[in-house]
């Protein structure tokens, strides 16, 4: 098993520009979760999904969209990229809501 | 969620066993302390999480006390790949109830494995 890939690995961004971050699981998880680390912070959910067809906001949603496209994967899109949104982002995903998350490698994204 | 309290960083010479303490005063009944650590900005790694009982899996063992107000978490032979920052998360019961989605991470505490 994979567990949790996420891609790409780096990016670099205009202001201005869009991009989608890819996420998936292996591991027939209902529940995935996106978070956001700045340098030195702790992570912050972005949004998650308890389960396919659902997507709800978590702590830091805004400039962002979700899509839970299958029960593998869950995918992250900037529309407009800001310099705030420079990050690392990291994907999760656990069985049900609430339980236990395993985490992807994360992305790294500059936006210049 | 519970806060917790972590010492910002800790040293421990190689082979020896390290013990990560972590104060959750205000934790509740139905709150289960968990401990997740990430290394190199790697993602979170979950390790190991428990209620009142002490557990023990195949990367570590969890010491709860028996008021439940702190714990600590043991690496019995730390090795050079357990350098990193170990955070300790007290949570609600796994699945209680929905809206228990986020893991609140807090600064962590940095550990550094000696040679």
């Amino acid at each position: 098993n994979a567990g949790v890939t996420q891609t790409p690995k780096f990016q670099v961004l205009k202001t201005g520009q869009s991009m989608t971050l890819q996420c998936a699981q292996d591991m027939n998880h209902n529940s995935m979760y996106w978070y956001r680390q700045d340098p030195g912070m702790g992570l912050r959910l972005i949004y998650y999904s308890a389960s396919e067809g659902t997507t709800d906001k978590g702590e830091v949603p805004n400039g962002y969209n979700v899509s839970r496209l299958n029960k593998r994967e869950f995918s992250l899109r900037l529309e407009s990229a800001a310099p705030s949104q420079t990050s690392v982002y990291f994907c999760a995903s656990s069985g049900l809501a609430g339980y236990t998350q395993y985490f992807g490698p994360g992305t790294r994204l500059t936006v210049l | 969620d519970a806060k917790t309290t972590q010492p910002t960083s800790m040293d421990c010479a190689e082979g020896r066993a390290a013990n990560l303490p972590c104060n959750h005063s205000t934790i509740s009944g139905n709150e289960y302390v968990y401990w997740y650590r990430q290394i190199h900005s790697q993602g979170p790694q979950y390790i190991i999480h428990g209620l009142k009982n002490n557990e023990t899996n195949e990367m570590a063992s969890l010491i709860i006390t028996e008021d439940r107000k702190s714990s600590t978490l043991i690496l019995p032979h730390a090795t050079l790949r357990d350098t990193a920052v170990y955070y300790c998360i007290v949570r609600a019961l796994e699945g209680s109830n929905f809206g228990n989605e986020k893991l609140t991470f807090g600064t962590g505490t940095r550990l550094t494995i000696i040679p």
